[in-house]
């Protein structure tokens, strides 16, 4: 079955730091490009970081300032987002996002996300 | 950024009933138009794109036109699974934007 499977999700303090993972099955991760998209509590859905299928490139939002990294590893067929420094304004479901092959940024399968919640 | 405004928020139709929802983005973004299908615990799934391209799985009942900067997802007959929320998505240009969604509900 193709589907993505996010986890590592939880209740975290703010300055604290959660390492989100994505479980990709049904298909071979490393022919697409993914991403990482968050929806805040009442919002709309926000692109958060964006990864190239060789990891050669890697892309974030301006709002990030830096505090989070995308990884993945086409050998276990996993993604990554390393959270750091998380903040209230943080708390979201996230969810994972394989890319078209043939359109940039259309995203063509997602997880049924994980809830980040950044509260003291 | 380009903004995607989507209207209206929630829109309240019956079954068997035609469903039109609108979205309209702040600048040019050609054809590269998205709709997404969202229900509660699930996960997005990818409606229809382009000029009108469905997705695996896409009923025939939904489809899109473009006019410009203005986009259009009509569902011609509702079916009771029908009844979600609908995001539009820009992927014209990064990050590729998301509307807040329209609410289908009965």
């Amino acid at each position: 079955q193709v589907q993505l499977v996010e986890s590592g999700g939880g209740l975290v303090k703010p300055g604290g730091s959660l390492r989100l993972s994505c479980a990709a099955s049904g298909f071979t991760l490393s022919d697409y490009h993914m991403s990482w998209i968050r929806q805040a509590p009442g919002k709309g859905l926000e692109w958060v970081s964006y990864i190239v299928s060789s990891s050669s490139y890697t892309r974030y939002a301006d709002s990030l300032k830096g505090r989070f990294i995308i990884s993945r590893d086409n050998a276990r067929n996993s993604l990554y987002l390393q959270m750091n420094s998380l903040r209230v304004e943080d708390t979201a479901v996230y969810y994972c996002a394989r890319e078209n092959q043939a359109w940039q940024h259309l995203l063509d399968l997602w997880g049924r996300g994980t809830q980040v919640t950044v509260s003291s | 950024e380009i903004v995607m405004t989507q209207s209206p928020a929630t829109l309240s139709v019956s079954p068997g009933e035609r469903a039109t929802l609108s979205c309209r983005a702040s600048q040019s973004v050609g054809i590269n138009l998205a709709w997404y299908q969202h229900k509660p615990g699930q996960a997005p799934r990818l409606l229809i794109y382009g000029e009108s391209t469905r997705a695996t799985g896409t009923p025939a009942r939904f489809s899109s036109t473009a006019s410009g900067t203005e986009f259009t997802l009509t569902v011609s007959s509702l079916q009771p699974e029908d009844f979600a929320v609908y995001y539009c998505q820009q992927y014209n240009d990064w990050p590729g934007t998301f509307g807040l969604g329209t609410k289908l509900e009965i």
